[in-house]
């Protein structure tokens, strides 16, 4: 199985910030990665896919890149909406799988 | 208006048995192939099982196989997702979904296994 690390597990921040998470696979995912949102008692947010490809209606502020093994997502002018655990996920292969998630928190 | 709507879960026992259904309204769930996810109290989200839109293949996480299967109703609107043999470690919010794109996901049902 592929298995996804995140970094940081948290990170910390302040409004307008720029912030980074880093996802790493342990094997040649290709560009085969999303991104998720999720706020406490919500459902998971789908931000983007393939590796920078933007689901509808997600701010232009966030964005992602890599390839294969190493991938970013980057959150520019962090807005309060903002703060939230952020997951990355495979679906290079089955079973797909997440990395651990980043808390994001003032 | 484009929905997932989860039923069933609750408490079992360990070694019992829960059937989660999941019924898509506004789109054709089973084209995108339907995904279930699970969260375990405070923590982070793991994939659980994928049904293909033709309904001949079904993929699952090791935790599950054997224990769980995805399968779809007579009608083309519904996924269930049929767990057996449930551990303690099954105690999740559990979410059906279409995951990447289009997102669309259920509201999340508790399976407490205690």
């Amino acid at each position: 199985d592929i298995q996804m690390t995140q970094s940081p597990s948290t990170l910390s921040a302040s409004v307008g910030d720029t912030v980074t998470i880093t996802c790493r696979a342990s094997q040649n995912i290709n560009r085969w990665l999303a991104w998720y949102q999720q706020k406490p008692g919500h459902v998971p947010r789908l931000l983007i896919y393939q590796t920078s490809t933007f689901e509808p209606g997600v701010p232009s502020r966030f964005s992602g890149r890599g390839s294969e093994t190493e991938f970013t997502l980057t959150i520019s002018s962090l807005q309060p909406n903002d703060f939230a655990t952020y997951y990355c996920q495979q679906y290079q292969d089955y079973p797909w799988t997440f990395g651990q998630g980043t808390r994001v928190e003032i | 208006q484009v929905q997932l709507v989860q039923a069933g879960g609750g408490v079992v026992q360990p070694g019992g048995g829960q059937r989660l259904s999941c019924v898509a309204s506004g789109f054709n769930f089973l084209t995108y192939g339907p995904h279930w996810v699970r969260q375990a109290p405070g923590k982070g989200l793991e994939w659980v099982a994928f049904l293909s839109s033709d309904g001949t293949t079904e993929f699952y996480a090791d935790s599950v196989k054997g224990r769980f299967t995805i399968s779809r109703g007579t009608s083309s609107d519904t996924v269930y997702l049929n767990m057996n043999n449930l551990r303690t470690d099954d105690t999740a919010v559990y979410f059906c979904a279409t995951l990447i794109s289009p997102d669309v996901w259920g509201q999340g049902t508790t399976v407490a296994v205690s």
